[in-house]
C-alpha cells in the first residue's frame, strides 16, 4: 500500500530559527514529490521535485529529494511568524491518464515571535 | 493566476440530507479532484476526473458520487449525509505539463453533518 509519512507531526520554534521538515514515502511508480503550505484555507504549492539531489530554492525555503533513500526534506531558514502553517508533502503517481497524489498527514509549524 | 472556487466555505446539514458541493476552475484544466481532509489522516482522495463525463474512484469513494458535465465544473454529491462525513472538503484542478503536473486547490468547504 502506498504511503507518505511526515515528521515531526508538529513543531514550535522561535523567529530566526531554522527548521527541517521530513517526508518519507513508499509509493509504486513514483513520478514526483510536491510540497504545499496550508494556512487557514487551501494548500498552496511550494515545490515539485522529480530528480534526486537537486535542490529547489525559493527565498528562505529549500527542498531536496533523495530517490534512493525515498525521502525529501523541506528547510526553512530564519523563520518568521508568517511561516506558521501546516506543511504537506505529496507524492504523484500516474493513473488513468492523469496523476494521483498521495498525501502525508502534514507537519504543523508554529513560529513564535 | 489559476482560480479554483468552491460554492460554500461552511455548510451545516442534517443526517440523511442530500448534499451538493460545487467546484469551478477558470483555467481550462482537464483534471479535477475531490479530497477530504481530517485531523491525523491528511488529505484523502475521494474521486477524480480527467475529462468531461469521466470519473474515477479515489481511495475513499463510499458514500459519495460526482458529476462532471462541463469541463470547468466538478460536483461532489453526498447522497445521504452521515455524521462521519463531517470534514473539510477540498477541490483541486490541474493541467498536465509535459510529464508532470501541479494541483491548484480551492479554499475548501467545511461541512458539519448533525
Amino acid at each position: 500500500e502506498d504511503k507518505v509519512v511526515q515528521s515531526p507531526l508538529s513543531l514550535v520554534v522561535h523567529e530566526g530559527d531554522t527548521v527541517t521538515l521530513n517526508c518519507s514515502y513508499e509509493v509504486t511508480n513514483f513520478r514526483s514529490l510536491l510540497w504545499y503550505k496550508q494556512e487557514k484555507k487551501a494548500p498552496t504549492f511550494l515545490f515539485m521535485l522529480t530528480s534526486s539531489g537537486i535542490e529547489k530554492k525559493s527565498g528562505r525555503l529549500s527542498s531536496i529529494l533523495d530517490k534512493k533513500e525515498l525521502f525529501s526534506i523541506l528547510n526553512i531558514t530564519a523563520t518568521q511568524t508568517g511561516d506558521s502553517a501546516v506543511y504537506l508533502c505529496a507524492v504523484a503517481k500516474p493513473t488513468s491518464g492523469t496523476y494521483k497524489y498521495i498525501f502525508g498527514t502534514g507537519t504543523r509549524l508554529k513560529v513564535l515571535a | 493566476d489559476v482560480k479554483v472556487t468552491q460554492s460554500s466555505r461552511y455548510l451545516v446539514k442534517r443526517t440523511g440530507e442530500k448534499v451538493f458541493l460545487e467546484c469551478v476552475q477558470d483555467m481550462d484544466h482537464e483534471n479535477m479532484f475531490w479530497y477530504r481532509q481530517d485531523p491525523g489522516l491528511g488529505l484523502r482522495l475521494i474521486y477524480f476526473s480527467y475529462d468531461v463525463k469521466m470519473k474515477e474512484k479515489g481511495d475513499i469513494p463510499e458514500g459519495y458520487s460526482v458529476s462532471r458535465e462541463k469541463k470547468e465544473r466538478f460536483s461532489l454529491i453526498l447522497e445521504s449525509a452521515s455524521t462521519n462525513q463531517t470534514s473539510m472538503y477540498l477541490c483541486a484542478s490541474s493541467l498536465p505539463q509535459g510529464d508532470w503536473e501541479t494541483q491548484y486547490f480551492g479554499p475548501g468547504t467545511r461541512l458539519l453533518v448533525l
